[in-house]
């Protein structure tokens, strides 16, 4: 059971642009969010993350909200840059591991 | 440069073979994992060393056989894998540390072993 969800497998945005990543989690006591971005044939990097305790983290053109009640949180990206083509990971890190949820592939289009 | 160095970078293997995966980090971290990633799936955590003793075997099959051997060394030991294990395998590594919850704690990964199995 797939407890942290990207519903959007792909993402194609215009350089410049802004890009909005989602991701939706199930369990309400998660309290920790990272997001990661993967490029073909590299490891995951970390990006940014996100305590409960927030509803927004900012770090230059990366921006997370989280909105608890809908169980949702989101990153987006601004602005969009041909470099960012990756795949992200959003995760959740409440325990001792990380869940990652099911990706997203941002494409940039110059 | 990634400053988790995972080798080698690609394996193949029969399904009688016995090898290795290795992973090294000179960050001083404390907390090391093995995830496996099939294609278009996310990472999915495997084993957790901290301090270089198992702390969690997310109920691995036996022929995958970590070692952590010093802090800055992790193994995958692998023995008569099955085609199903073929997939790429990652290392990470995080600054652990006791009283603290390391998912919270960016972890550093390497750019994985692709391992093919005949």
């Amino acid at each position: 059971d797939q407890q942290v969800k990207q519903n959007s497998p792909s993402l194609s945005v215009q350089e410049g642009r802004i890009s909005i990543l989602n991701c939706d989690y199930t369990n309400s006591m998660f309290d920790y969010f990272l997001w990661y971005k993967k490029y073909p044939a590299e490891g995951p990097t970390f990006l940014i993350s996100i305590s409960s305790i927030k509803d927004k983290n900012e770090d230059g053109r990366f921006t997370v909200f989280l909105n608890k009640s809908a169980k949702h949180l989101s990153l987006h990206i601004v602005p969009s840059q041909p470099g960012d083509s990756a795949v992200y990971f959003c995760a959740e890190g409440s325990g001792d591991k990380l869940t990652f949820g099911t990706g997203t592939r941002l494409a940039v289009r110059p | 440069d990634t400053e988790v160095t995972q080798t080698p970078k690609h394996l193949v293997m029969g399904m009688t073979n016995k090898k290795s995966l290795k992973c090294e980090q000179h960050m001083g971290h404390r907390a090391m994992y093995w995830y496996k990633q099939k294609a278009k799936k996310p990472p999915e955590l495997m084993f957790v060393y901290s301090y270089e003793k198992l702390s969690i075997n997310e109920s691995v099959p036996s022929r995958f056989s970590p070692e952590c051997p010093n802090s800055s060394l992790l193994n995958l030991h692998l023995h008569a894998l099955q085609p199903e294990d073929s997939a790429l395998y990652l290392c990470a590594s995080s600054p652990g540390g006791r009283g603290k919850r390391w998912a919270e704690q960016p972890q550093h990964f390497g750019d994985g072993t692709r391992l093919s199995i005949l």
